[in-house]
């Protein structure tokens, strides 16, 4: 039961312009999302979260958007820049005692030409 | 670098031996958590401990214990060794064990782990 679902594997996405990951899950008890960056043989690089109390969060060139109706989130970077080409990661958890027990999804590649 | 230190960050040993994978989370981070990439599995919890208690259990097999000690760092023990416990383990720390404000989880660089 895959409770977190990055649908598209890979996007390419030309310098500049905007790049937009999404991520749907299906646990309606998930009260936080994190998106993490990754390269292969790296730890994850937290880049951005958002509680369910909130549906945006912004943080220089990546904002996050969380759609609870939908149980969908989605990562806007803008403007995309090459070093952004990576693995990125979508995560979400419970509070309570069970906070930092996080489940991911299976990550999307993104690449950005120049 | 996202202060949390794991150590050794590559490990080749044999099937049935044991081995022990040390983690010092952030400095101040009271909480620990143990994850799991392998290739077909993607990233899985393992176990979270909260100053020195166990908190939360994951898909974690019998087969691997942990603990943290009273300096905050952590071990993840892992004996019996299979050839598919071969994966890389990520250490990652936070300062509060519960809540919803600063939500934020910072990973070691992880243990490559290859049992042959």
């Amino acid at each position: 039961d895959q409770q977190v679902k990055q649908n598209s594997p890979s996007l390419s996405v030309q310098e500049g312009r905007i790049s937009i990951l999404n991520c749907d899950y299906t646990n309606s008890m998930f009260d936080y999302f994190l998106w993490y960056k990754k390269y292969p043989a790296e730890g994850p690089t937290f880049l951005i979260s958002i509680s369910s109390i909130k549906d945006k969060n912004e943080d220089g060139r990546f904002t996050v958007f969380l759609n609870k109706s939908a149980k969908h989130l989605s990562l806007h970077i803008v403007p995309s820049q090459p070093g952004d080409s990576a693995v990125y990661f979508c995560a979400s958890g419970t509070g309570g005692t069970s906070y930092g027990k996080l489940t991911f999804g299976q990550g999307t590649i993104l690449t950005v030409h120049p | 670098d996202s202060g949390v230190t794991q150590t050794p960050k590559h490990l080749i040993t044999a099937t049935g031996q044991r081995v022990t994978l040390r983690c010092s989370p952030r400095s101040g981070d009271l909480s620990v958590y143990w994850y799991q990439q392998s290739l077909d599995q993607g990233l899985q919890f393992l176990i979270q401990y909260y100053n020195g208690e166990e908190r939360a259990k994951g898909n974690i097999l019998e087969r691997f214990s942990a603990q943290q000690f009273p300096d905050l760092h952590s071990e993840l023990n892992l004996s019996s060794l299979e050839l598919g416990d071969s994966a890389l383990y990520f250490c990652a720390s936070s300062p509060q064990s519960s809540g919803l404000s600063g939500n934020t989880i910072y990973f070691g660089e992880g243990s490559w782990l290859t049992v042959v």
